[in-house]
Parts: structure tokens; C-alpha cells; sequence
């Protein structure tokens, strides 16, 4: 039973232009969501977070938006740059400090 | 930001023996540490939560008798995977958490190949 789905296994996006990964959960009870973006070799590194009272949150060239009644969520990337280029996670969990439930990943590759 | 090392980042082993891997906080003191697992194209799925000094709590389905964690002190946990078999080859990664800080830093990963 996957609460938190990302149903894009990859993205290819070109340099400059706009990334959109997108996140999707079942549970009503989540209320905390972040993303993290992770390199081969290395572990997850947290991105950026929203809780469910806000509808976007921005941190530079980042910015994430929450759909509570699609139960759906988004991460912006824009311009994007090769840099980009990783596994992006995005985690969902009831309440803050509780444990975090994880999507499968999506590919990003960002074009030169 | 913290870091967090894991130990070994692959490991082959043979059916029936015992792993042990390692997870260290190395510039922080981690109260609670989580294990993860992640299977070929699938989430990170949540193992057990450790906390210091106690018992660590199994999610559901996770055998504790077979996955052993033990977090003896505030900067180490480790994960032994009894009598391994193939099916329990995955990506085991762990996590870690400052006390009130809801971000975690997470290891670089263990990939288990048991033949």
C-alpha cells in the first residue's frame, strides 16, 4: 500500500527551463511534506518543506506547492540547471518529527 | 550540514551468514536513528526506529529477530541482518535526527547482494 506516489519514474528537462516533479498520497492524516534530492553514492539531503497549512513554499530556484484536496504536491525547479540532475524523493509524515513515509523516486536529468 | 557515515556502501555475502552494517553521526549527537530499506524501483520503506539506550521499534512485517539493531551510544547504530538469505538483498540506508530538529541526514547506503 504506497501512500506517497510518484508516479514519473524519470523527467528529462533541458537546461533553463522548467522542472516539475510531482507527488501524489493517500493519507488524509499527512500534514508535513518534504523532498529530498540524492545523488549516486550518497544518501537522501533534505531540499524543502511545506506543511499543510501553507500552499507554497520557496527557496530560490526551488519552490513547492500543495494541492490539500488533490492530495497532490509539486516541486519547481526553475531554471533548471545540469546540476539538477538526481533522484528526487518526496516524503510525507502525520504530524512534525513523526516518521516519514517515502515515494519511489523520480530521475531528473537536466540536458546542457 | 550533518553528516552522517555508513559502513560498508556494498557488501556480497553468502547465504546464511550474518551482516553488519554501520551508522555513524560524525559531527552531531543523534538521539533516534531510522533504517530504511528500498527494493529495485520501489520507496524507502521505514524498518525500525532506534533510540538510544532502548529497544528499537520494528514497523510492521520486519522481523526484529532477523534484522538486529543496536544503538548503544549517540553517534553509532548498526543493523545485523541474520542468517541472510537472496531475498533479503536490497539497499539498506539509515538516517539520523538531532533531537528537535525534524530534518534527517541520511547515510550514503548499503547495497546487500546475497548469493
Amino acid at each position: 500500500d504506497q501512500q506517497v506516489k510518484q508516479n514519473s519514474p524519470s523527467l528529462s528537462v533541458q537546461e533553463g527551463r522548467i522542472s516539475i516533479l510531482n507527488c501524489d498520497y493517500t493519507n488524509s492524516m499527512f500534514d508535513y511534506f518534504l523532498w529530498y534530492k540524492k545523488y549516486p553514492a550518497e544518501g537522501p539531503t533534505f531540499l524543502i518543506s511545506i506543511s499543510s497549512i501553507k500552499d507554497k513554499n520557496e527557496d530560490g530556484r526551488f519552490t513547492v506547492f500543495l494541492n490539500k484536496s488533490a492530495k497532490h504536491l509539486s516541486l519547481h525547479i526553475v531554471p533548471s540547471q545540469p546540476g539538477d540532475s538526481a533522484v528526487y524523493f518526496c516524503a510525507a509524515s502525520a504530524g512534525y518529527g513523526n516518521k516519514l513515509v517515502f515515494g519511489a523516486g523520480t530521475i531528473l536529468r537536466v540536458k546542457s | 550540514g550533518a553528516v552522517v557515515s555508513q559502513h560498508p556502501s556494498r557488501v556480497i555475502c553468502k547465504s546464511g551468514t550474518s551482516v553488519k552494517i554501520e551508522c555513524r553521526s560524525l559531527d552531531f549527537q543523534a538521539t533516534t536513528m531510522f533504517w530504511y530499506r528500498q527494493f529495485p524501483k520501489q520507496s524507502l520503506m521505514l524498518m525500525a526506529t532506534s533510540n538510544e539506550g532502548s529497544k528499537a521499534t520494528y514497523e510492521q512485517g520486519v522481523e526484529k529477530d532477523k534484522f538486529l539493531i543496536n544503538h548503544a551510544s549517540l553517534t553509532l547504530s548498526t543493523l545485523t541482518v541474520t542468517s541472510a538469505h537472496p531475498e533479503d538483498s536490497s539497499f539498506y540506508i539509515c538516517s539520523a535526527r538531532v533531537q528537535s530538529n525534524e530534518k534527517l541526514f541520511f547515510g550514503s547506503g548499503t547495497q546487500l547482494s546475497v548469493l
